[in-house]
């Protein structure tokens, strides 16, 4: 079955560092998605991209936060000068068009520890 | 308007037993209803979903009821095994945005 493939799978970071977290989604797809979940706490939407640009976005997805496709591939979120509070795990996700938004299939995720 | 409140929090089942989650949604324009569910250290996973459409779905051991007057869903899961221990999220969206979860409900059964 497709998978959607996320990388690192854990990542420690130095508050005011930048990261930057990979995500493959799978081939076919063209709706791509991240979401975040601190530790014990609800899914929560961070930004969608589809057509190399962002089709909605969330109030947690500030100017600190950047996405990008840089090739055919892979799909990107850049996180500036990391804080504290953006210590969680970050999933990445996607679907296809035949099925718009439904249908999301998510990765492993992510879990970034900022120090 | 966009919230989706999830209970209970979590549940304890024997078992054998029946499952019983309930979620209930503020946005009357939400027009897809799926329940995930998360294995530790996993990303979720699409269980079953639902459209307004309908009253129930079921899916093998998996029944999603939906009262659309209500603004409720609730996902019974019948025959609970251990294999079934997760965490259950439920979630709702509208004409294809971002999905939006409920803050889920951890499911512990006993054998």
């Amino acid at each position: 079955e497709p998978e959607v493939t996320q990388t690192p799978s854990h990542q420690v970071t130095q508050m005011g560092q930048e990261v930057i977290l990979r995500c493959v989604p799978i081939s076919n797809h063209l709706y791509f998605y991240w979401y975040r979940q601190i530790l014990g706490q609800k899914v929560e939407f961070l930004v969608s991209f589809y057509n190399n640009e962002i089709s909605e976005k969330s109030e947690i997805f500030d100017d600190q936060f950047s996405v990008e496709r840089p090739d055919g591939s892979n799909f990107t979120l850049k996180i500036r000068s990391t804080k504290l509070e953006d210590s969680a795990m970050y999933f990445c996700a996607s679907s296809s068009r035949d099925r718009g938004h439904y249908g999301y299939t998510f990765g492993s995720g992510t879990r970034l520890t900022v120090v | 308007q966009q919230q989706v409140k999830q209970s209970p929090q979590s549940l304890i089942v024997q078992k054998g037993g029946i499952s019983i989650i309930n979620c209930a949604y503020e946005n009357t324009a939400f027009d897809y209803f799926p329940w995930y569910q998360q294995f530790p250290g996993k990303g979720p996973a699409l269980l079953i979903a639902i459209r307004p459409d309908v009253s129930e779905k079921k899916e093998g051991r998996f029944t999603i009821s939906f009262n659309k007057s209500a603004k409720q869903f609730s996902l019974h899961i019948m025959d609970s095994q251990p294999g079934d221990s997760a965490t259950y999220f439920c979630a709702g969206s509208q004409a294809g945005t971002a999905l939006i979860f409920g803050k889920g409900t951890t499911l512990s059964v006993s054998s």
